[in-house]
């Protein structure tokens, strides 16, 4: 069984640019959660997608925005980058049990911006 | 207040100890609980979740909830150098589908 598959691996932007990261989730599961990873804040919640409707959202500002297609693949696109985006975003998915949200994650794609 | 709380660490024990992870949260309505392994360079793998009171064994691990006094533990029994990782607690949010995890424990298991 495939599992989470996040595209790219690695990505270099310029400030002020716009990204768009991919993740193709594990067949049947319907969530797909969106993380970002800092060495100071740790895995900080974006959103979660549910049968293409956001279910969950963090507290990250407006830039940062998500869909979800009818085969539960997810994208995840940053306006505007700023330095401070830089970080390893992960994507994770679950079969979409509100009740035990068990994610698996993908490898991650690593952004660097400068 | 943080939702989910860890101590960071690092947490250091002699091979073949048992290492204890604790972690609390702010939430009461949290429902579901998971302990996630992450080794540097790697993405996080999960390793067990709990959602009832009491303990949870799954092989060298053990899980351990205590609602009233919202706290998770995981103890790893028989350390191995090969657990030597970053271990973060995850609590799903109510009924939500939302998971929040803390910053992690890093636990360095010395041969």
């Amino acid at each position: 069984k495939a599992g989470v598959t996040q595209t790219p691996r690695y990505l270099i932007k310029t400030r002020g640019q716009q990204v768009t990261l991919s993740c193709s989730p594990i067949s049947g599961h319907r969530s797909v959660s969106w993380y970002q990873q800092t060495p100071g804040q740790g895995l900080q919640f974006l959103f979660e997608y549910f049968s293409e409707t956001q279910r969950n959202k963090g507290n990250f500002p407006g830039r940062f925005s998500g869909r979800q297609f009818s085969n539960s693949r997810s994208e995840m696109n940053v306006s505007t980058l700023e330095l401070g985006d830089s970080a390893l975003y992960l994507c994770a998915s679950s079969p979409g049990t509100v009740s035990l949200p068990s994610y698996t994650f993908g490898s991650g794609t690593r952004l660097t911006v400068v | 207040q943080k939702e989910v709380e860890q101590n960071s660490g690092p947490l250091s024990v002699p091979e073949g100890a048992i290492a204890s992870l604790n972690c609390t949260y702010s939430d009461r309505g949290s429902q579901s609980f998971f302990w996630y392994r992450q080794y540097s360079g790697k993405s996080p793998e999960l390793i067990m979740f709990i959602y009832s009171n009491g303990d949870k064994e799954d092989g060298r691990f053990t899980a351990q909830l205590n609602k009233a006094s919202q706290y998770v533990s995981l103890l790893i029994r028989d350390s191995q150098p090969s657990d030597s990782a970053t271990y973060l607690c995850a609590v799903g949010i109510g009924n939500t589908g939302k998971l929040i995890f803390g910053q992690g424990t890093t636990l360095q298991v010395k041969p």
